[in-house]
């Protein structure tokens, strides 16, 4: 049973939809994170936020926009995709680890998104 | 930059094997070590962790690891396999910035009854 959901858990979508994926912590966490994992790459961290401000973009294309409003949850809207943006989407969340220390560095992680884009 | 490398990307062991998956990270300061197992249909879920004292980690389900500083490695082991063990291993890292996660391209294993 994991502390973070995401849904929906598949998505199939044309390069001209827009659709948003979504994500809840039941973990009274103050950060989160979206990761994409493709075949045969590492994850690669997206986005963090911590008290629902971004904190950091890693080099992302607009056609992914995040939106956090509330610690406890995080979205991530989808338009124009590309076929090469099919992956699987990770949701993340931690403590803050001016609060928690050792603990608050510890990703807890969501079940994923497996997004297709045709 | 920071990288994280895993050596195996598949192993294939018998029950009862005794267990090693290699991983190096390249960063000189102070690191926090990771690694995560992802089970078939599952989400990613926390092995084992390094943050600092003891350098032999243990972690969950019998996994074991052990930070060498000199050899910037965080290797994972466990004596005797199972096959509910099959699944796809991930070292991570921190490093510098606490909430930049660098992961390796994990290890797939499998393990065969």
């Amino acid at each position: 049973e994991t502390g973070v959901t995401q849904t929906p858990r598949h998505l199939v979508m044309g390069m001209t939809n827009k659709k948003s994926l979504k994500c809840e912590q039941h973990l009274g966490h103050n950060a989160m994170y979206w990761y994409k994992q493709s075949a045969k790459k590492p994850l690669e961290l997206m986005f963090v936020y911590n008290f629902k401000e971004q904190t950091e973009n890693n080099s992302v294309p607009s056609r992914f926009s995040p939106e956090c409003p509330n610690s406890s949850h995080l979205f991530l809207h989808l338009h124009t995709l590309q076929p090469e943006d099919s992956a699987l989407y990770l949701c993340a969340s931690s403590q803050e680890p001016g609060l928690a220390g050792e603990e608050g560095e510890t990703q807890y992680f969501g079940p994923g998104t497996r997004l297709l884009v045709l | 930059a920071q990288s994280v490398s895993q050596h195996n990307h598949h192993v294939i062991l018998s029950e009862a094997a005794s267990l090693e998956l290699g991983c190096n990270y390249s960063y000189g300061g102070t690191v926090n070590l990771f690694w995560y197992v992802q089970y078939p249909g599952q989400h990613l879920q926390l092995l084992l962790k390094y943050f600092s004292g003891d350098p032999l980690v243990k972690g969950i389900k019998g996994f074991e690891a052990e930070f060498i500083k000199s050899k910037f490695s965080f290797n994972l082991r466990k004596p005797s396999v199972q096959w509910s063990d099959t699944a796809e291993y991930f070292c991570a890292v921190n490093a510098g910035s606490f909430q930049k996660l660098v992961f390796g391209t994990g290890t797939r294993l499998l393990v065969s009854p």
